[in-house]
C-alpha cells in the first residue's frame, strides 16, 4: 500500500512569487491536512480537508490556501511569499472523517526556501 | 481548543528507560491520545495511541491516568536510534494541534 506522497519534494522561491503543493493520500482516505513545520517551532496546523470541503482552518494568513479533489488529492498554495514562509511543509491523511481515532499518516513533506 | 505541553528536550543514556510527559489540560471527551516520532527530514511517524489507563505495543507504552489532563509516553531500553523529536497530539476532530515536541538525545 503506497504511503502520502508529496511533491515536489524541494524547491526554491524568491519573495513574492507564489507557490503550489501537492499531496496524494493513501488510497482510501479522505481526509487529508497541511502543516508548516520551521525550526523551533514545531508542527503548525494549516488546514484540513474531507471530501473536497474545508473541516478547519488554523491560524494562518488568507496568503495560505488549500483545496482537495475528488480523487482526495490536495493542493497547498501560498501566494506572495515571504521570508518566514521557509519551512518544510508536511501533509498527512487519515481514513475517517468524523469521530474516530485519527491515525494520521505524514508524507515526507515539500522543503521550501524563499530567497 | 486543546493544547499539549512537553518539555522541550531530553537527554538519555542507551539501555535506559525514558518517560516523557505531555499535559493536556483541556482534552475533550471525545479525543484520543496520540504520539509520533519524527526524524529530522522526514514526517512524523505513529507510534501508540490511547484514551485512557495503559497502553502497550512493541515499542512503547502509554500511560493515562483517570483525569486524562496528562499522558506519558515509555520507551524501554532506549538506543541511538530512538533519537528523534516526539511529538503529543490530542483530538481527533477540529483542529489537529499539535505541541513543540519533545527532543530526545541517546547518549552511547
Amino acid at each position: 500500500k503506497a504511503g502520502v506522497t508529496q511533491t515536489p519534494r524541494y524547491l526554491i522561491k524568491t519573495r513574492g512569487q507564489q507557490v503550489t503543493l501537492s499531496c496524494s493520500p493513501i488510497s482510501g482516505h479522505r481526509s487529508v491536512s497541511w502543516y508548516q513545520q520551521t525550526p523551533g517551532q514545531g508542527l503548525q496546523f494549516l488546514f484540513e480537508y474531507f471530501s473536497e470541503t474545508q473541516r478547519n482552518k488554523g491560524n494562518f494568513p488568507g496568503r495560505f490556501s488549500g483545496r482537495q479533489f475528488s480523487n482526495s488529492r490536495s493542493e497547498m498554495n501560498v501566494s506572495t511569499l515571504e521570508l518566514g514562509d521557509s519551512a518544510l511543509y508536511l501533509c498527512a491523511s487519515r481514513g475517517y472523517g468524523g469521530l474516530d481515532t485519527g491515525e494520521l499518516f505524514f508524507g515526507e513533506g515539500s522543503r521550501l526556501t524563499v530567497l | 481548543l486543546a493544547k499539549t505541553t512537553q518539555p522541550i528536550s531530553m537527554d538519555s543514556y542507551e539501555g535506559q528507560e525514558v518517560n516523557i510527559t505531555c499535559s493536556h489540560n483541556n482534552i475533550a471527551t471525545n479525543d484520543y491520545i496520540t504520539w509520533y516520532q519524527q526524524f529530522p527530514s522526514q514526517g512524523p511517524r505513529f507510534i501508540i495511541q490511547g484514551y485512557k489507563t495503559k497502553v502497550t505495543n512493541e515499542v512503547a507504552s502509554l500511560f493515562i491516568p483517570a483525569d486524562r489532563k496528562s499522558s506519558t509516553l515509555s520507551l524501554p531500553r532506549v538506543s541511538l536510534s530512538d533519537t528523534a523529536v516526539y511529538y503529543c497530539h490530542t483530538g481527533n476532530t477540529g483542529k489537529l494541534i499539535f505541541g513543540q515536541g519533545t527532543t530526545l538525545q541517546v547518549k552511547p
